[in-house]
């Protein structure tokens, strides 16, 4: 699986777009890029995953590169429960193969405070 | 639709013992992972099971051994622990036709 490198931590003001960015250079044609959030003291929660499209569900955006050498993570609307650590992750995805959700490689993530 | 649930939530053990943590996936879920999380890292995949077989390890001591039951519950054992077995221990379910884990809030695990 491709590595990723993110900033260590970000700031952003309460009611502005919080855009986490994600360098995945040797990401290979079959590797989907995912996000997972951290709130502190519980289990990471999925937020996002694309391919090479760009994706929007009710919590966040992914923007993905034209190369697919980079995305962003966009949260439209920062809020204080906002405020975790943010993981990106590159992996292949295998349809009908069990359990193709293990064995995603966490990164240390980038810590996103949102301020009032 | 019930969440992953994990037991217990905390657990203290001298080193040398034995331990056992116990994870209920989501329901309508076959698949079972589980983590480790050191502090102030991120989450190291152990192993994984599916359809009670273990079909994917990460780079663990085989003392981290689990099991996983007809109902996908699952269980991680650590044997003869040691001090840097400390750790949150995560576990998270999926099925095999999602893209996305679900996590429980994990076993804090000290060992002393």
């Amino acid at each position: 699986d491709a590595k990723t490198t993110q900033p260590t931590s970000m700031d952003c003001a309460e009611g502005r777009a919080a855009n986490l960015p994600c360098n995945h250079s040797t990401i290979s044609g079959n590797e989907y890029v995912y996000w997972y959030r951290q709130i502190h003291s519980q289990g990471p929660q999925y937020i996002i995953h694309g391919l090479k499209n760009n994706e929007t569900n009710e919590m966040a955006s992914l923007i993905i590169t034209e190369d697919r050498k980079s995305s962003t993570l966009i949260l439209p609307h920062a809020t204080l429960r906002d405020t975790a650590v943010y993981y990106c992750i590159v992996r292949g995805f295998l349809l009908n193969y069990g359990g193709s959700q293990g064995n995603l490689i966490f990164g240390k993530g980038t810590k996103l405070s949102v301020k009032p | 639709e019930t969440g992953v649930t994990q037991s217990p939530t905390h657990l203290i053990k001298t080193r040398g013992q034995q331990v056992t943590l116990r994870c209920s996936s989501q329901s309508g879920h076959n698949t079972v992972s589980w983590y480790q999380q050191a502090l102030g890292q991120g989450p190291q995949f152990i192993f994984q099971y599916y359809r009670e077989e273990e079909n994917g390890r990460g780079n663990f001591p085989p003392r981290f051994s689990g099991l996983q039951f007809p109902n996908y519950s699952s269980e991680l054992n650590v044997n003869a622990l040691e001090l840097d077995d400390s750790a949150l221990y995560l576990c998270a379910s999926s099925r095999d036709s999602g893209p996305e884990a679900f996590f429980g809030q994990g076993t804090r695990l000290t060992v002393v």
